[in-house]
């Protein structure tokens, strides 16, 4: 069983609606990521959140809002998505408490189609 | 723009094989190269992270070497098994340490028993 936790593992929505992605660890872990992967290829980094602080955006489009309320919990807030934006979302945690050498540990991910 | 590679792109061999596969970095921008393993409907798993050149790490019948002054690393997979089957990630955190990985394309291996 992984040790990050996303909910939910499937998510259908309309383009105008607003829905959140939640992702959870409880490791201690000061490093959450998001990444956004499409069939065959690999996963592309979205945000890094280090000490709950947003620390890179990969110029991803303000309909996806990143949220870290805690050190345990990652958040990935939805709205008004493309059908372009159907995808698996990924969540991963590291250590992170000196510099991101350390292995990410990975959830089961959100599979997201958008109609 | 930092480029990962991974070859070959896909693998098919018979139980008890041994393997390996090759990733390829820019050496110019190399903090350290990750490794994982994905294997269909579980999430990626972590096998190693390399920092140091000539650098060699082994878990159970899987090991990787390290050159970062050629830019590149190897896995190798002693004696396949079924349970091997997975697409095998390498990824790269460059210089400036910043926490984005870049990620190649994968070697998705197949064993067949």
């Amino acid at each position: 069983d992984t040790e990050v936790t996303q909910t939910p593992k499937h998510l259908v929505m309309g383009m105008t609606n607003k829905k959140s992605l939640k992702c959870e660890q409880h490791m201690g872990h000061r490093a959450m990521y998001w990444y956004k992967q499409k069939a065959k290829k690999p996963p592309e980094l979205m945000f890094v959140y280090s000490y709950e602080k947003l620390s890179i955006n990969e110029s991803v489009p303000s309909r996806f809002s990143p949220e870290c309320p805690n050190s345990s919990l990652l958040n990935l807030h939805l709205h008004a998505l493309q059908p372009e934006d159907s995808a698996l979302y990924l969540c991963a945690s590291s250590q992170g408490d000196r510099g991101f050498d350390q292995p990410q540990h990975f959830g089961d991910g959100t599979r997201l189609s958008i109609l | 723009i930092l480029n990962v590679e991974q070859s070959p792109q896909s693998l098919h061999v018979q139980e008890g094989d041994s393997t390996n596969f090759t990733c390829s970095f820019p050496s110019s921008n190399f903090y350290a190269l990750h490794w994982y393993r994905w294997e269909t409907a579980k999430s990626p798993e972590a096998l190693f992270v390399m920092t140091l050149n000539g650098d060699e790490k082994k878990k159970g019948r899987i090991s990787a070497t390290l050159n970062t002054k050629e830019g590149y690393s190897y896995l190798y997979i002693k004696g396949s098994q079924p349970e091997d089957s997975a697409t095998y990630l390498c990824a790269l955190l460059g210089s400036s340490n910043t926490g984005k990985l870049i990620f190649g394309q994968g070697t998705t291996l197949q064993v067949k028993p």
